[in-house]
């Protein structure tokens, strides 16, 4: 399993985008790289998840260049309530070994 | 949709006894769970994998006759902590795998364990 590296705190402000890196350089070939989202005493929340090259939804995009070796999750217009712990994750989800192991996560706090 | 549940959400127990936790799937079925743990402020750890019909399996530093693990239906599996001590007091989460979704896993809301 690939193992991640994320920036341990990240602060913002309300309003402003913001871009979260994750470096995963032993990712395999059938790896997919999702982005969990954890608020005090609560279980993770799904993000996003991808391939290769850009994913949009409702909420975040995800940036995967051609080499995979990394990944940023960008949240448009934080507001406070963005304040989490922000997971990247790589594994085979579709496979035989489709545990997630969590890496440090990323504590990200929004200032008004 | 893809909602999963876990009971209880908080639970106080007194050392030496056992608990069980309950995680289940309430909208899908999941042939596979997950259990984790995690201690304030730091990350989720994995416990076990459970299988619908089958052992769980362990990974490593994590005693199986210590946290039993039984995934008896499609929408249950359950953790039960023998001879709970103090130690053992962490935020205990369970995911779940659709069935029919393999790339995706949804997370309980955790269950928080205190052991006096």
């Amino acid at each position: 399993l690939a193992k991640t590296t994320q920036p341990i705190s990240m602060d913002s402000y309300e309003g402003q985008e913001v871009n979260i890196t994750c470096s995963h350089n032993n990712i395999a070939t059938n790896d997919y790289i999702t982005w969990y989202q954890q608020f005090p005493s609560q279980g993770p929340r799904f993000i996003i998840q991808g391939y290769k090259t850009k994913v949009t939804n409702e909420v975040a995009s995800l940036f995967i260049p051609a080499d995979r070796k990394s990944s940023t999750l960008s949240l448009p217009r934080v507001s406070l309530s963005d304040t989490a712990v922000y997971y990247c994750l790589v594994g085979d989800m579709g496979g035989a070994t489709n545990k997630l192991i969590f890496g440090t996560g990323t504590l990200l706090a929004v200032q008004p | 949709g893809a909602v999963v549940s876990q009971h209880p959400s908080r639970v106080i127990c007194k050392s030496g006894t056992s608990v069980k936790i309950e995680c289940r799937s309430l909208d899908f079925q999941a042939t596979t769970m997950f259990w984790y743990r995690q201690f304030p402020k730091k990350s989720l750890m994995l416990m076990a994998t459970s299988n619908e019909g089958s052992k769980a399996t362990y990974e490593q530093g994590v005693e199986k006759d210590k946290f039993l693990i039984n995934h008896a239906s499609l929408t249950l599996s359950t953790l039960t902590v023998t001879s709970a001590h103090p130690e053992d007091s962490s935020f205990y989460i369970c995911s779940a795998q659709p069935r029919d979704i393999t790339d995706t896993q949804y997370f309980g809301p955790g269950t928080r364990l205190t052991v006096l």
